[in-house]
C-alpha cells in the first residue's frame, strides 16, 4: 500500500480566512513533504519534516504554517493568503529503499484564494 | 538555475508510435525517479534508478540511468492514449539540513488515438 491521502480535495478561501490542509499516510514513512504546484510547472518544495521535526523550510512566507502532530499526519495551516497562492498543494512521504528514498504523493488539494 | 532539464517540453504523437524523453543535469544524483502526473492529480511514481548504467522496464516503458548518474531517459514503445500526461524526473539531493527531491520542468506528452 503506497497511499497518501489529502483533505479537502478542493478549497476556496478568502484572504482573511484561516484554513488547514491535512495529509495522512500509514506506510510508516518518516519523512513528509509539502509542495506547491502552479499550472504547467513542476512541484515546488515548501517544507520537509523528518522524524516529526521540521528539517527544511524553503523560505516559505509565514502565512503558511506547517505542523506534524505525529508520524502519520501533516498539516498546513493557512492564514491571510493572497490570490497568487492559488495552486495545487501536494503532500508526499518517503521511505528509505536501500541506498535511496522513494517518494509517494497524495492527490493534492486545489486551493483557490479569492 | 534549473538543476534538471527535460526535453522535449511538449510532445504530441499518434497512437502506436515510439518516443524517448530525456532528463539531463550537470550534477550527479544518488538516484533519480520518474513520475507521471495527470491534470489535477498528484504525481505517480513510475520507477527509481540508482546505479549508473541501470536499465529498468515497466511493461512498454524503459528507463535508463546514465553511466555518470547525471542523466536519464524514458522510452515508450507503441504509445497509447493512456500514456498521456506530464512526465517528471526528480533527482535525490542531500543537503546539510536533510534530503530533498529536485524536479525537472517536465515533458508534456499527448498521445492521439
Amino acid at each position: 500500500d503506497t497511499e497518501v491521502t489529502q483533505t479537502p480535495k478542493h478549497l476556496v478561501m478568502g484572504m482573511t480566512n484561516k484554513k488547514s490542509l491535512k495529509c495522512e499516510q500509514h506506510m510508516g514513512h518518516r519523512a513528509m513533504y509539502w509542495y506547491k504546484q502552479k499550472a504547467k510547472k513542476p512541484p515546488e518544495l515548501m517544507f520537509v519534516y523528518s522524524y516529526e521535526k521540521l528539517s527544511i523550510n524553503e523560505s516559505v512566507p509565514s502565512r503558511f504554517s506547517p505542523e506534524c502532530p505525529n508520524s502519520s499526519l501533516l498539516n498546513l495551516h493557512l492564514h491571510a493568503l493572497q490570490p497568487e497562492d492559488s495552486a495545487l498543494y501536494l503532500c508526499a512521504s518517503s521511505q528509505e529503499r536501500g541506498v535511496t528514498y522513494e517518494q509517494y504523493f497524495g492527490p493534492g488539494t486545489r486551493l483557490t484564494v479569492t | 538555475t534549473q538543476l534538471l532539464e527535460q526535453s522535449p517540453q511538449f510532445l504530441s504523437i499518434q497512437e502506436g508510435e515510439n518516443l524517448t524523453v530525456y532528463c539531463n543535469s550537470s550534477s550527479v544524483f544518488s538516484s533519480l525517479q520518474w513520475y507521471r502526473q495527470e491534470p489535477g492529480e498528484g504525481p505517480v511514481l513510475l520507477v527509481t534508478v540508482v546505479t549508473g548504467g541501470e536499465v529498468k522496464k515497466l511493461k512498454r516503458l524503459t528507463f535508463q540511468f546514465g553511466d555518470a548518474r547525471k542523466d536519464s531517459s524514458l522510452h515508450i514503445t507503441a504509445a497509447q492514449p493512456g500514456d498521456t500526461g506530464l512526465y517528471l524526473c526528480a533527482g535525490l539531493r542531500w543537503r546539510g539540513d536533510g534530503q530533498n527531491f529536485v524536479f525537472g520542468p517536465g515533458t508534456r506528452l499527448s498521445v492521439l488515438p
